[in-house]
């Protein structure tokens, strides 16, 4: 989706290192999330905000942190890496809760070595 | 914990053929959504079903629901080599957030 972007698109870390993916959405959206994606287990949420500096956990929250200082910004910060966080990170947008739909970025493949 | 489920896991059909997939969720539901995802790419939304609907339709796209049995199918009619992606559902909580099944890989064959 052209409107939301992930930056990096790939990333290699060491375990124990700080790594902040990136998220910039131009749809003017007050919902943001971030998911990771694991085989066998679909999408699940790490931590989502409704506004700027308002966020919350999701069901995944330990070892992550976030923050939006503007509407179209949302950064996910993994403090100190471990292998557990290898994943595809995904960001994704809504203007409204309930039936709105999510729209999402392409993805960040993390390796945590 | 995951809400919606999908069957089957992976499912291979010829190109024109019609594709089912279905999803069983466990609580009650305010919406009940289907995305596709190409590989290497995100998640795309392709229609959302309320609780109080029980069919809708999108083009080539059909999705039933029955809120009795919990469940959801999906029907891609007329299927296309473009089709092949994987295929998600998801329900949201009491809090309206979502919760995604693991998805159906469909592979459309030539």
């Amino acid at each position: 989706d052209a409107g939301i972007t992930q930056s990096p698109r790939h990333k290699v870390t060491e375990t124990g290192t700080p790594v902040t993916l990136r998220c910039h959405q131009t749809e003017n959206h007050r919902y943001m999330y971030w998911y990771r994606q694991d085989p066998g287990h679909g999408l699940r949420l790490i931590h989502y905000s409704y506004g700027v500096k308002d966020t919350d956990k999701g069901e995944v929250s330990d070892g992550y942190s976030v923050s939006r200082s503007k509407t179209e910004d949302f950064l996910l910060t993994l403090e100190s890496a471990t292998s557990s966080q290898t994943s595809v990170y995904f960001c994704a947008s809504a203007r409204a809760l309930g039936a709105s739909p999510l729209h999402f970025g392409n993805g960040t493949r993390l390796t945590v070595t | 914990s995951q809400q919606g489920e999908e069957d089957p896991q992976a499912l291979s059909i010829q190109e024109g053929e019609n594709a089912t997939m279905n999803c069983s969720y466990k609580t009650s539901i305010n919406n009940l959504q289907w995305y596709r995802q190409n590989s290497g790419r995100g998640l795309v939304h392709l229609i959302l079903i309320r609780s109080n609907e029980r069919e809708k339709h999108s083009g080539r796209l059909r999705v039933t629901l029955d809120t009795s049995k919990k469940s959801s199918s999906l029907l891609i009619t007329a299927s296309r080599a473009a089709d092949t992606a994987s295929y998600f559902c998801a329900t949201d909580d009491s809090n309206y957030q979502l919760i995604w099944g693991a998805g159906t890989k469909l592979i459309i064959k030539p």
